[in-house]
């Protein structure tokens, strides 16, 4: 356990149904990441967050895709209409701010597995 | 932007050694990760190089050579519990000046008895 938390663990969902996950980073990390990973694929990058900037986002995060982090703490990634090919698993990072190993290192949460059908 | 390339897959036998190969080609390099992911679960921190040479961790070590764009991951003394995939991650400063993290397809490793 990394402490970075995930809700859900997993999620089925009909085509064209809005769906909304949440990640908890660790307390102290200001820094906040997600990824997509498909079977057999690394994680892909979606977007990061600093406090409670969005900072960076992918050109795979089509407008379908929006995430917050209103409070600079836990983070949400919504996907609405959703399409078959949104089926993979949802990977949440966070990281400590500044330079070093030790704050450099990205930590995963579980991950919320979406399957649409 | 920037490639990573390793290999898909690799077998190598229980108690032996296994050497994972990373190249990479990015601009504004500034660090480069391994990651452990089972199957089904989620990618766990194995080792971190920014400078050239190699960093040891108990049975992995991890080798960086900027200059060329390599890196292995080495695992010593193999268990049956290492099989897994194992990430290669690079980071790079972009032209906004926001650091990327951006992963190989990673390289599934079975242990064999």
């Amino acid at each position: 356990d990394t402490g970075v938390s995930q809700n859900p663990r997993h999620k089925i969902t009909k085509r064209g149904q809005n769906v909304t996950f949440r990640c908890d980073p660790i307390s102290e990390h200001n820094r906040l990441y997600w990824y997509r990973q498909t079977l057999g694929q690394g994680p892909e990058f979606l977007t990061y967050f600093q406090n409670e900037a969005q900072l960076e986002k992918s050109r795979l995060l089509s407008d379908r895709f929006s995430a917050e982090r209103p409070k600079g703490s836990f983070s949400t990634l919504e996907i609405q209409r959703t399409e078959q090919g949104d089926s993979a698993m949802y990977l949440c990072a966070s990281r400590a701010g500044g330079q070093g190993s030790r704050t450099d290192t990205q930590y995963f949460g579980p991950g919320t597995r979406l399957t649409v059908l | 932007g920037q490639n990573i390339d390793q290999p898909t897959e690799m077998t190598a036998t229980e108690g032996a050694i296994v050497q994972i190969n990373c190249t990479y080609q990015t601009s504004g390099f500034n660090g480069l990760f391994w990651y452990q992911q089972h199957a089904g679960e989620a990618p766990t921190f194995l080792s971190y190089n920014v400078l050239d040479g190699l960093e040891e961790k108990g049975r992995f070590s991890s080798f960086l050579s900027r200059s060329k764009g390599y890196s292995y991951l080495l695992l010593k003394e193999l268990q049956m519990k290492d099989s897994a995939s194992y990430l290669c991650a690079v980071r790079e400063r972009n032209s906004g000046g926001y650091q990327k993290v951006t992963f190989g397809t990673g390289t599934k490793l079975q242990v064999i008895p």
